[in-house]
């Protein structure tokens, strides 16, 4: 079964570092590019960037360049999302979904359960 | 960067049609056949069910379509069902390497 799991929810203080993680398995993982995309709490979806797992190249969404860091291990078919100072506003749940083609990333069409990051004082 | 602009909510009868629609500009839908639309329902990720403009995946309900007109692409549902109730999103890939999502739009099945 193509899946994307995400790991589990996280809670953390402002000025936190973290490193979340979506494992692939049933498809070819260095060939789909990996997209992450956020949802703050009652709101809607937000683009965040993309990850081609085969070279690690990646595009950032101009709101989120700088502020994430996107990346892969294609020893363990993860991709990761990571923060170096979280803050408040970065609670949200976050999702990873995989390109529906090869050849691109304009449809994402198996997507992980999502990744509830809480960050409070 | 400014999301791409949506109703934020449509309602409809069991068994009538609705559309949404996703308002964009040049740099997006108007140049590029490159939307997709996802439905999400409450506490769920979200599904994929039209991409590029007007094709759907496999499994998807043939009730589901979407066009496209200069700027604007829209999504029609038919013969709606209870089932259809949920948020709908649609997407567009933007000038930059970017993909861009529209605001939302709440279906409420009457």
């Amino acid at each position: 079964e193509v899946q994307l799991a995400q790991s589990g929810a996280e809670v953390k203080k402002p000025g936190d570092s973290l490193k979340i993680s979506c494992k692939a398995s049933g498809f070819v993982f260095i060939n789909h590019w990996i997209a992450w995309v956020r949802q703050m709490p009652g709101k809607g979806l937000e683009w965040m960037g993309i990850i081609y797992p085969g070279d690690s190249d990646t595009a950032y969404s101009p709101s989120f360049q700088g502020q994430v860091t996107m990346s892969v291990d294609k020893t363990i078919n993860t991709a990761f999302l990571q923060w170096d100072t979280l803050k408040a506003s970065d609670s949200a749940i976050y999702y990873c979904a995989r390109a529906l083609r090869v050849t691109d990333y304009y449809a994402l069409d198996v997507w992980g359960q999502g990744t509830t990051v809480t960050v409070s004082s | 960067q400014s999301a791409l602009t949506q109703p934020a909510s449509v309602s409809g009868s069991p068994g009538q049609s609705i559309t949404i629609s996703c308002a964009g500009t040049s740099n997006d839908i108007g140049t590029y056949n490159l939307v997709s639309w996802y439905q999400q329902r409450p506490g769920k990720a979200p599904k994929l069910i039209i991409y590029d403009v007007n094709k759907r995946p496999s499994g998807v309900s043939i009730r589901f379509s979407g066009s496209k007109s200069d700027n604007t692409a829209s999504l029609t549902i038919s013969g709606l069902e209870s089932e259809d109730g949920a948020d709908y999103y649609c997407c567009s890939y933007r000038n930059g390497r970017t993909l861009v999502f529209g605001g939302g739009t709440k279906l409420t099945v009457l």
